[in-house]
């Protein structure tokens, strides 16, 4: 079945220990979305990527990065994680210009990542 | 700016009764999209109804319905039939038409199901 994949399910990282998740789809959309979710918060946008075109959110801290290297997989990388940062990770794919249905964004099952 | 309000953060309703999740936004766009999300505890979150703008009529998926009411902006979900996996945090979602248009949350309302 076509799918988001996000790498690992869960991430143990020392406080200012560089980190990467990863996110791999397998339905081949243009567009690719990174949130951060804290409990019993709503997601919140990091940035995404429309086709190779990176979109940061005002607000988003330089701390949090991103690669793209092809249409599959996306990459978020914390340079220095903070206690701050300990929260759940979503990747998230929809294709705007694959006609109306595909305005759905559709997620995978998040990297939840502890920071000690 | 879009917003997106859920007012109440908790509701509870008996299992194979109908329970009403509310949900309010304000846009100035004609062309937008509105979603209602289900995210179980330590689950994946999936799409449980989508609503384009410029239907009237009120779209349907099995036990969930919407109550689409464009002129007071509101986009409620109604539960049918109740059942203990539909206990979950749900959020409402808005989307405005366009390629590169970003999702719009509301804070979400946790949903328990009393068996």
């Amino acid at each position: 079945d076509a799918m988001v994949i996000q790498n690992p399910r869960y991430q143990v990282t020392q406080f200012g220990k560089p980190v990467t998740l990863s996110c791999s789809q397998t339905l081949n959309h243009n567009v690719m979305y990174w949130y951060q979710q804290k409990s019993s918060q709503a997601p919140k946008l990091l940035f995404h990527y429309y086709d190779k075109d990176f979109n940061n959110e005002a607000d988003t801290p330089d701390n949090f990065q991103s690669r793209r290297p092809n249409t599959s997989f996306c990459f978020l990388d914390i340079r220095s994680p903070g206690l701050g940062d300990a929260a759940m990770y979503l990747c998230a794919t929809s294709n705007p210009t694959g006609g109306v249905r595909q305005e759905t964004q559709y997620f995978g099952p998040g990297t939840r990542l502890l920071v000690l | 700016a879009q917003t997106v309000t859920q007012s109440q953060p908790e509701m509870s309703v008996q299992e194979a009764e109908t329970v009403t999740l509310s949900c309010t936004y304000d846009t100035s766009e004609s062309d937008y999209y509105l979603f209602w999300y289900k995210q179980p505890p330590s689950r994946q979150m999936i799409l449980v109804i989508r609503q384009e703008a410029y239907k009237q009529q009120n779209a349907t998926e099995n036990r969930f319905s919407v109550n689409f009411q464009k002129a007071a902006k509101s986009f409620s979900l109604k539960i049918s039939d109740s059942q203990l996996g539909d206990a979950a945090m749900y959020f409402c979602a808005y989307r405005r038409g366009g390629a590169n248009s970003k999702l719009t949350f509301g804070k979400g309302i946790t949903l328990s199901v009393r068996p």
